[in-house]
């Protein structure tokens, strides 16, 4: 069974630029969280979907970020005119519907923005 | 709002040595807590959880015992590796399939 995937692993842009990150869940899982991991510093939760709906984004800076969870494809994560504090790792997870709390973490994609 | 403290790190040890990297948590209600860890360059991996009062997570060797009169979390093990050289994650969940409120981290160091 493959795990949670994430591409690209490593994304480099310039100051201004878009970046899409994509997360592909666990098979079966329909629950989905983005997190930011700074520079040695911890995660922080960023947004919790399901399937075509946004639970709880209470980590999402208010503008230039956006989340979705299409009934069908990946889940994306999308920055808008990225900036230099934009630079660091967004981790996907996903866990099965409700009765399991067990998130399972993708590799990561790595953002550098220049 | 839910919070986890961790010691500080980084942490380096002779292998074979004990570990233990202190979690404390504050929290409303009763909260799933779990460790986590972080090989470099990669993803978190589940090391173990707790989801009541008094459970024990075990994997590996690393042990966790849940302990809510003094709100902690203490990861433990017997005798390191060199392999378990790594960061290491609490964290909790509340209300069950939500978010994950981490703390900052613990890198261990393991020395032959």
């Amino acid at each position: 069974n493959a795990g949670v995937m994430q591409n690209p692993r490593h994304l480099v842009r310039r100051r201004g630029q878009e970046a899409r990150l994509r997360c592909s869940p666990v098979k079966g899982h329909s629950h989905v969280y983005w997190y930011r991991q700074l520079p040695e510093e911890g995660l922080k939760f960023m947004v919790y979907l399901q399937k075509e709906n946004i639970i709880d984004e209470s980590g999402m800076p208010k503008e230039r970020f956006s989340a979705e969870f299409p009934k069908e494809g990946p889940s994306i994560l999308r920055i808008q005119q990225v900036v230099r504090g934009d630079s660091a790792a967004y981790f996907c997870a996903s866990s099965p519907p409700a009765g399991e709390e067990t998130q399972y973490f993708g590799p990561g994609t790595r953002l550098l923005v220049l | 709002g839910d919070s986890v403290t961790q010691m500080e790190g980084p942490v380096t040890l002779s292998e074979e040595a004990f570990l233990t990297i202190n979690c404390t948590y504050t929290a409303t209600g009763y909260p799933s807590l779990f460790w986590y860890v972080q090989y470099p360059g990669e993803g978190l991996q589940l090391l173990l959880k707790a989801t009541k009062a008094d459970d024990k997570g075990s994997n590996k060797g690393f042990e966790a015992t849940y302990r809510k009169e003094t709100t902690s979390f203490h990861l433990e093990k017997g005798s390191v590796q060199v392999s378990d050289s790594a960061v290491y994650f609490c964290a909790l969940s509340n209300f069950g399939n939500e978010k994950l409120t981490f703390g900052t981290g613990t890198r261990l160091t393991i020395i032959p």
